[in-house]
C-alpha cells in the first residue's frame, strides 16, 4: 500500500531561524495536501499542491512540490512562536480518493 | 458557518463496554471520514462516507467497529466492545467531494476516548 513519511520527527528552533519539514511518498501522487495540529487540536488544512515542481507561498510559508509528484517540503522563514505545532503531509495517490498521511513533524520554537 | 460538531469531546469506559461517537460535518459537504489517530502518530482512515454510502472501509476493524450514517448527513462511529488499544482520538472530517481535484478536508475537534 502507499507510504507516506516524513522528516524530521521533531525539531527545536529558536525564534527566527528558519525550519523545514520533508515529505517523501512511496508511489508518485496525483496531489498532496499539507495540514496544521497546534497541541491539543485538530488538523487544520494548510494548502494543496497539484502540478509537478509547483511552489507556493503563504507569508512566511513555501511549499514545493516535486517534479516526479513524489516528495514535497514546507519551508517556514523565521519561526515565530505561533508556529508552534505539528505539520503534517497527506498525499492522495492516483486513483484514490483518499489522502494518506504522514507521521507529522513537532515544530517546538524556543523565544 | 459552523465546522464539524462532534460529541463528546472526552469519553472514559472500562474495557468491553460500548462507546459510540457522533459526527455532524459541514453543510452541503457529502463527503465524511472517520479517522483514528493515536498520539505521536498522522491520522488513520477508518471509514468515508458519499452521502449515505460507505466506501473505503477497509480499515474499519469491523469485529467491533460500526459505523452508519442514514440519511447523508450526520454519522455515528461505534465500539462494541472496547478494548485497551482502541484508546485514541476519533476524527471526523468532511469535505465537498472527495473525487473532485480539490478536497480539502475539515477535521473536527475529536473524541479522546480512554479506556480503562
Amino acid at each position: 500500500g502507499q507510504q507516506v513519511m516524513q522528516i524530521p520527527q521533531y525539531q527545536h528552533v529558536q525564534e527566527g531561524e528558519d525550519f523545514t519539514t520533508y515529505c517523501n511518498s512511496s508511489t508518485t501522487l496525483s496531489n498532496i495536501q499539507w495540514y496544521k495540529q497546534r497541541p491539543g487540536g485538530h488538523p487544520v488544512f494548510l494548502i494543496q499542491l497539484v502540478k509537478s515542481g509547483e511552489v507556493k507561498k503563504q507569508k512566511r510559508l513555501t511549499f514545493q512540490f516535486g517534479e516526479a509528484k513524489k516528495n514535497s517540503s514546507l519551508h517556514i522563514t523565521a519561526t515565530q512562536t505561533t508556529d508552534v505545532g505539528t505539520y503534517f503531509c497527506a498525499g492522495r495517490a492516483g486513483g484514490s480518493y483518499i489522502p494518506t498521511f504522514g507521521r507529522g513533524t513537532s515544530l517546538i520554537v524556543h523565544p | 458557518e459552523a465546522g464539524v460538531v462532534q460529541s463528546p469531546r472526552y469519553k472514559i469506559i472500562e474495557k468491553k463496554q460500548p462507546v459510540a461517537f457522533w459526527c455532524n460535518p459541514i453543510s452541503g459537504h457529502n463527503t465524511l471520514y472517520w479517522y483514528l489517530q493515536n498520539l505521536g502518530q498522522g491520522p488513520e482512515l477508518l471509514i468515508r462516507y458519499e452521502n449515505e454510502e460507505a466506501v473505503d472501509d477497509s480499515q474499519l476493524p469491523k469485529d467491533r467497529f460500526s459505523a452508519e450514517r442514514l440519511k447523508g448527513v450526520d454519522s455515528t462511529l461505534k465500539i462494541q466492545p472496547a478494548e485497551l488499544g482502541d484508546s485514541a482520538v476519533y476524527l471526523c472530517a468532511s469535505s465537498l467531494e472527495a473525487g473532485t481535484d480539490y478536497n480539502e478536508q475539515f477535521f473536527g475537534p475529536g473524541t479522546r476516548l480512554t479506556v480503562l
